[in-house]
């Protein structure tokens, strides 16, 4: 069975950073590509960032190029997002996806049930 | 970016009619880079239709996919009452990838 168990979240002030986790299991975590999603409070989904398998391709939201940076430990089975200089805008429940395949251009099969990022003095 | 347009925002049917859901892109999006997912209150999304018209694992036959270029629908044969939720188009064939705004299929 496929899981996707993020971590990492909380109340930070504006200006701070956070790193969320990802850990994976169920799946050959290197096979695939994976992606970070978030869904502010009452709104609908944006893509954040998403990563391919070896790290060699990797995309950003502009809403968040230049703060934020994906990283994946394939012998971890881990997937992360370094979140710089967050603004009250970046409060989102954040999720972890897996791609259905090994490229970020891919749709999303499986899903966390998210970690809660709030931002606010 | 391509910008993916949903509508309507809300749709209101009674179970057993049929619901079309339209999403519409501001360019193409290349080879069909379109996928469909279901979202109900407090869960993670669901994936529904992959490359505009392929149903995903699991995914009943009711539920169904169509379009290319900048025009995609889905289409729910029969609604059941589990089928009330919100749905989301997204576009992976370009960088960034993007979502719709949504639309809130709700009971009539």
């Amino acid at each position: 069975e496929v899981q996707l168990v993020e971590s990492g979240g909380g109340l930070v002030q504006p200006g701070r950073s956070l790193r969320l986790s990802c850990a994976a299991s169920g799946f050959t975590f290197d096979d695939y590509a994976m992606h970070w999603v978030r869904q502010a409070p009452g709104k609908g989904l944006e893509w954040v960032s998403g990563i391919s398998w070896n790290s060699g391709s990797i995309g950003y939201a502009d809403s968040v190029k230049g703060r934020f940076t994906i990283s994946r430990d394939n012998a971890k089975n881990s997937l992360y997002l370094q979140m710089n200089s967050l603004r009250a805008e970046d409060t989102a429940l954040y999720y972890c996806a897996k791609a259905v395949t090994m490229i970020v251009r891919a749709s999303i099969d499986y899903w966390g049930q998210g970690t809660l990022v709030t931002v606010s003095s | 970016e391509i910008v993916l347009t949903q509508s309507p925002g809300t749709l209101s049917l009674s179970p057993g009619e049929r619901a079309t859901l339209s999403c519409r892109a501001s360019q193409s999006v290349s080879s069909s880079y379109l996928a469909w997912y279901q979202q109900k209150p407090g869960q993670a999304p669901r994936l529904l239709i992959y490359g505009a018209s392929s149903r995903a694992t699991g995914i009943p036959d009711r539920f169904s996919g169509s379009g290319s270029g900048t025009d995609f629908t889905l289409t729910i044969s029969r609604l059941e009452p589990e089928d009330f939720a919100v749905y989301y188009c997204q576009q992976y064939g370009s960088s960034p990838v993007t979502f719709g705004q949504g639309t809130k299929l709700e009971i009539k």
